[in-house]
């Protein structure tokens, strides 16, 4: 139950596409659901996170649609550049718990 | 305003020695988190500590400890070291309380090197 499936586990996508990444998770109590963006050596960056009152949120290309019902939400990267290529992480934590984290997506953007 | 800085960048350790690794807290942060990721996985939770005080710990043997300063630093232990033990140690901090109590922002890293 306190498993987020990230899904796929790497993805190809030509310059200017939509990427999108899935993640999926079981515990209810979760209130908070962030994307990560890390590039190889690096530490993650906190890219976007949404909270469950809300079903969408955007921030300029990448956009985070949340589905309560089907306990799901997913990272859409509008006009991918090749500078998006890195690797993406889901989680989600509930109160002032540890983040549980997807096993990541390897995102490359061919130019 | 400085992030979260961790130091050192590299270390390189051989089996049985001890290290300890450091890390300061993003301007306004009280809270610290420290995390292990294995090359190609995603991060995985040792503990956490807020108020100095270690608030929850993952499923790590006990070589693993810290300890969070009054200016709310941070240092990670790891005694006996393994060579499964090399990874890149990450550390995050957060506000512990707020309306953005769970936005965790990480450091670089350091990379660890067990021979």
């Amino acid at each position: 139950q306190q498993q987020v499936k990230q899904s796929p586990q790497s993805l190809i996508v030509q310059k200017g596409g939509i990427s999108i990444i899935n993640c999926a998770y079981e515990n209810t109590a979760f209130d908070y659901f962030p994307w990560y963006q890390q590039f190889p050596g690096k530490g993650p960056a906190l890219l976007i996170a949404i909270r469950p009152d809300v079903s969408e949120k955007k921030e300029g290309r990448f956009t985070i649609s949340f589905n309560k019902s089907a306990k799901q939400f997913s990272l859409h990267i509008m006009d991918s550049q090749p500078g998006d290529s890195a690797t993406y992480f889901c989680a989600a934590s509930r109160a002032h718990y540890q983040l549980i984290w997807g096993a990541g997506t390897k995102l490359i953007i061919k130019p | 305003d400085a992030g979260v800085t961790q130091s050192p960048t590299h270390l390189i350790k051989t089996r049985g020695q001890q290290v300890t690794l450091r890390c300061s807290p993003k301007s306004g942060h009280d809270t610290v988190s420290w995390y292990q990721q294995a090359l190609g996985q995603g991060p995985q939770f040792i503990f956490q500590y807020y108020e100095e005080e270690e608030r929850q710990r993952g499923n790590f043997p006990d070589r693993f400890s810290g300890h969070q300063f009054p200016n709310y630093s941070s240092e990670l232990n790891v005694n006996a070291l393994l060579l499964g033990d090399s990874a890149l140690y990450l550390c995050a901090s957060n506000r512990g309380v707020g309306l953005s109590y769970n936005e965790q922002f990480f450091g670089p890293g350091t990379r660890l090197t067990v021979l």
